[in-house]
């Protein structure tokens, strides 16, 4: 069965840390990855997404995930977290078989001055 | 261009009233969407529809309708509101299935 999991709940970093968010996916076919964020009380908002070609894909807002297969991941990556960065993020798996997105459960972001 | 929006933002219904939400979208695009946001739970796909006219089931279909009569809008319904329907609602919409998602501010609803 397809799915989308992102183990991390919760995450506090200081502001100019890096930051890995994990996305881990269960699906036979290629791929269509997304993640989105959402600010408190409003609607979601693409970061970036892969289909194919390049596994390393950059977004806006200075973050970029890394598709790998062998993994069945595609975490997500900021060098330098910003205090405008705190949010909820989702991973997301589009699933050309059924036509629809899965998406991950979020992984909320904190972030310390 | 005012992208996805909802109306209304706020409501509390008591058990066993109807309600209607509202999406609009002024992109054009053909596929419409209604998701329910939970807490732990994240996204999870009410109904959907491909076009005018047309609408499938989603995840969590049970207790909700909706209709598609004109293109940029998507109505979802509650016919006999539970309080297991309190929840943060929200409406987007795509191109085409693959692409990018765009996602109104969402409606949070509470039954009492």
């Amino acid at each position: 069965a397809q799915s989308v999991t992102q183990p991390d709940i919760h995450i506090t970093v200081s502001e100019g840390a890096s930051l890995e968010l994990r996305c881990n996916y269960s699906y036979g076919a290629t791929p269509y990855l997304f993640w989105y964020v959402q600010s408190p009380g409003q609607g979601l908002q693409l970061l970036l997404k892969y289909f194919s070609g390049d596994t390393l894909v950059q977004g806006i807002k200075g973050f970029e995930a890394e598709f790998k297969r062998s993994q069945s991941s595609f975490n997500l990556r900021k060098p330098s977290v910003h205090w405008s960065d705190a949010a909820e993020y989702f991973c997301a798996l589009f699933t050309s078989g059924t036509y629809k997105y899965i998406f991950g459960t979020g992984t909320r972001l904190k972030v310390l001055a | 261009n005012a992208g996805v929006t909802q109306t209304p933002k706020f409501r509390v219904l008591k058990t066993g009233q109807s309600m209607t939400l509202l999406c609009a979208q002024d992109m054009n695009h053909e596929y419409m969407y209604w998701y329910r946001q939970d807490p732990g739970m994240g996204l999870r796909l009410i109904h959907y529809s491909v076009g005018e006219g047309t609408t499938a089931k989603g995840e969590v279909p049970d207790g909700y309708n909706v209709s598609r009569l004109k293109k940029q809008n998507f109505l979802l319904g509650l016919e006999s509101a539970a309080p297991s329907q309190t929840s943060v609602y929200f409406c987007a919409s795509s191109l085409r299935p693959d692409n990018e998602q765009f996602f109104g501010p969402g409606t949070r609803l509470t039954v009492l």
